[in-house]
């Protein structure tokens, strides 16, 4: 049973690029939230997207952009890259409820900007 | 805005102690409080997890205790192990968030 992949898991950018980071979710989850990590930082929720819609967002600027297919894998676009937007990317899957259920994360992209 | 507190940010605990991490929150609306464990390189691991109609759960070594009414959480590791040492966070949902951390040595 795979859990949550992310690919890529390194990646350099400069910036003013754009760039698409991509998520598999856990096989039977529906639900896909996207996390900026920072060095030393917990994880900060951008936006989470169930039934190919964004349901909930974080304190993110329209610079991040993200879609979801429907086979529930996941995209996360981030444009006109800054030196800030260096993190770890990580994205968690989960089961849609009106409550809470558990999130399963994957190892993240490692995203670095020259 | 809601927000998360997390102490400390760094424990040091010799091998078979207890080790405590506490975490409070604002939003009186959060009804979620996970815990995840982060090892380097890879993505945050759930380890455990407690509803707001519940003030504790345990789970082998591991338990969690909530006080709604003080809006504080702790995770609580008892008789730790080498294995233990991480990276820990602390999570309430209402709006999905972290705390900063606790990073957990074991000491041999």
């Amino acid at each position: 049973d795979a859990g949550v992949t992310q690919s890529p898991t390194h990646l350099i950018k400069t910036r003013g690029q754009q760039v698409t980071l991509r998520c598999s979710p856990k096989s039977g989850h529906d639900t896909v939230s996207w996390y900026q990590q920072a060095l030393g930082q917990g994880p900060q929720f951008i936006f989470q997207y169930y039934e190919e819609e964004e349901r909930q967002r974080g304190n993110f600027p329209d610079r991040f952009s993200g879609h979801q297919f429907p086979n529930y894998s996941s995209e996360l676009n981030v444009n006109a890259l800054l030196l800030g937007d260096s993190a770890l990317y990580l994205c968690a899957s989960s089961l849609y409820s009106p409550g809470n259920q558990p999130q399963h994360f994957g190892d993240g992209t490692r995203l670095s900007i020259l | 805005g809601e927000n998360v507190e997390q102490h400390p940010s760094t424990l040091s605990v010799q091998e078979g102690d207890s080790a405590v991490i506490k975490c409070t929150y604002s939003d009186s609306a959060s009804n979620y409080f996970p815990w995840y464990k982060q090892e380097l390189g890879k993505g945050p691991q759930l380890i455990i997890d407690i509803r707001s109609n519940v003030g504790e759960k345990k789970d082998q070594r591991i338990a969690v205790t909530l006080n709604k009414t003080a809006k504080h959480f702790s995770l609580h590791i008892t008789e730790t192990q080498p294995e233990d040492s991480a990276v820990y966070f602390c999570a309430a949902k209402g709006k999905i968030i972290f705390g900063k951390g606790t990073r957990l040595h074991i000491l041999p």
